[in-house]
């Protein structure tokens, strides 16, 4: 049963242009989203989270918008970079339990020049 | 500050043997968690430990696969024996106790069962 849905394994955007990367859920107890970023023979690292209690999260490039009634997220980087091709994972917290994150398959974004 | 250290990084095994994986954890972090991550999917935690004792197990092989943490600081990782589909990276990770959320990854070991 998967809860976290990345629907699209792959991106491809050019240098400069909106990537936007798409994540859907289906347990409502989920009230809080992580999305994480991880490069070729390294760990996941930690990029931005978003609260149920908003719908929008913005740090730097990267914007998160939460719809709650679709159970939908999204992860927009304005202007995307060749660095930020890596693969993306969306990870809810187990809910009642906040130590447990639920990963998504993850989407690879490719930026290219 | 030193990042989470996982030892080996690749290890090739062939079925039914035994294979053991070692992660020393960002300093002062309480929670240590061991996540499996098979090709094309997402991580998947296996167990958690705040300092030395198991806080969740409950999607760890355990006809098959052991961790400890004996003195609250690294962790070991076994399989005994290895099947075809445990090949994987497997993920370590950190967090202190109060920011949970906000977990270090290691490198990860990429486990090939032939």
């Amino acid at each position: 049963d998967q809860q976290v849905k990345q629907n699209s394994p792959s991106l491809s955007v050019q240098e400069g242009r909106i990537s936007i990367l798409n994540c859907d859920y289906t347990n409502s107890m989920f009230d809080y989203f992580l999305w994480y970023k991880k490069y070729p023979a390294e760990g996941p690292t930690f990029l931005i989270s978003i609260s149920s209690i908003k719908d929008k999260n913005e740090d730097g490039r990267f914007t998160v918008f939460l719809n709650k009634s679709a159970k939908h997220l999204s992860l927009h980087i304005v202007p995307s970079q060749p660095g930020d091709s890596a693969v993306y994972f969306c990870a809810p917290p187990w809910p009642g339990g906040y130590n447990k994150l639920i990963f998504g398959a993850g989407t690879r974004l490719a930026v290219h020049p | 500050e030193a990042g989470v250290a996982q030892s080996p990084r690749y290890k090739i095994i062939e079925k039914r043997q035994s294979v053991a994986f070692w992660c020393n954890p960002i300093s002062g972090h309480a929670t240590l968690y061991w996540y499996q991550q098979i090709l094309g999917q997402g991580p998947k935690l296996l167990i958690q430990f705040q300092n030395n004792g198991v806080v969740d197990d409950s999607q760890l092989p355990k006809d098959r696969f052991s961790a400890e943490r004996l003195k609250g600081v690294d962790s070991t990782l076994k399989i005994q024996p290895a099947k075809l589909e445990d090949s994987a990276v497997y993920l370590c990770a950190s967090s202190t106790r109060d920011r949970f959320l906000e977990q270090f990854f290691g490198p990860g070991t990429r486990l090939t069962v032939l």
